[in-house]
């Protein structure tokens, strides 16, 4: 079955200070990459997706490249800011037919001032 | 654009009571919504499926008298929890996949926290 494998939290950086989340995937076919960010309290939102190998999501300054050939889709920050702090998923859906999502556990990211 | 809505964003109910949540598609047509809880510091579950004028579709291990769902129009589906207990308080989420949706793209609701006392 699909399956997606995030790096533990929580990641705990300063601010401007360069950020990765792992992320890697099983799945068959060619599903589409999603990270989603939720802030406390509230639901998750779309951060930013890529549907085909070798693209490139980008939005609000992170970034991720769906790479086929390692199965993975790191999320990058070039610097963060105390309002980055959240929780971060990544996700996978479009394997083998169906849409419905699969999720990785969620990283929690701290970025103190 | 893309965006749903959740009603209520909190309740609290006494143990035994049912609590009815609604999820709508503000500026779109759902065909499909989706319903999750998500536990304290843990990811998404997904508790059903529900398509627009049929019976929802339930994963392993959810009641599905426990946790009614209709879908009965493209813009709303509703979860509600009968009989509430304790063990049911969680943070409640539903996302709608829209018509000629292509890029596998789901849009997710702000959430309901249900405490049940």
């Amino acid at each position: 079955g699909n399956s997606v494998t995030q790096m533990e939290g929580p990641v705990t950086l300063s601010e401007e200070a360069f950020l990765t989340i792992n992320c890697t995937y099983t799945a068959t076919g060619y599903p589409s990459l999603f990270w989603y960010v939720q802030y406390p309290g509230e639901g998750l939102q779309l951060l930013l997706k890529a549907t085909k190998a070798d693209d490139k999501g980008s939005n609000k300054g992170f970034e991720a490249t769906y790479r086929k050939e390692t199965t993975s889709f790191h999320l990058e920050k070039g610097s963060v800011q105390v309002s980055d702090s959240a929780v971060y998923f990544c996700a996978l859906s479009g394997s083998g037919g169906s849409y419905i999502p699969t999720f990785g556990r969620g990283t929690s990211l701290i970025v103190h001032p | 654009g893309a965006v749903v809505s959740q009603h209520p964003s909190r309740v609290i109910c006494k143990s035994g009571t049912s609590v009815k949540i609604e999820c709508r598609s503000l500026d779109f047509q759902a065909t499909t919504m989706f319903w999750y809880r998500q536990f304290p510091k843990q990811s998404l579950m997904l508790m059903a499926t529900s398509n627009e004028g049929s019976k929802a579709t339930y994963e392993q291990g959810v009641e599905k008298d426990k946790f009614l769902i209709n879908h009965a129009s493209l813009t709303l589906s509703t979860l509600t929890v009968t009989s509430a207990h304790p063990e049911d308080s969680s943070f409640y989420i539903c996302s709608a996949r829209s018509r000629g949706a292509g890029a596998n793209e789901q849009y997710f609701g702000p959430g309901t926290r249900l405490t049940v006392t």
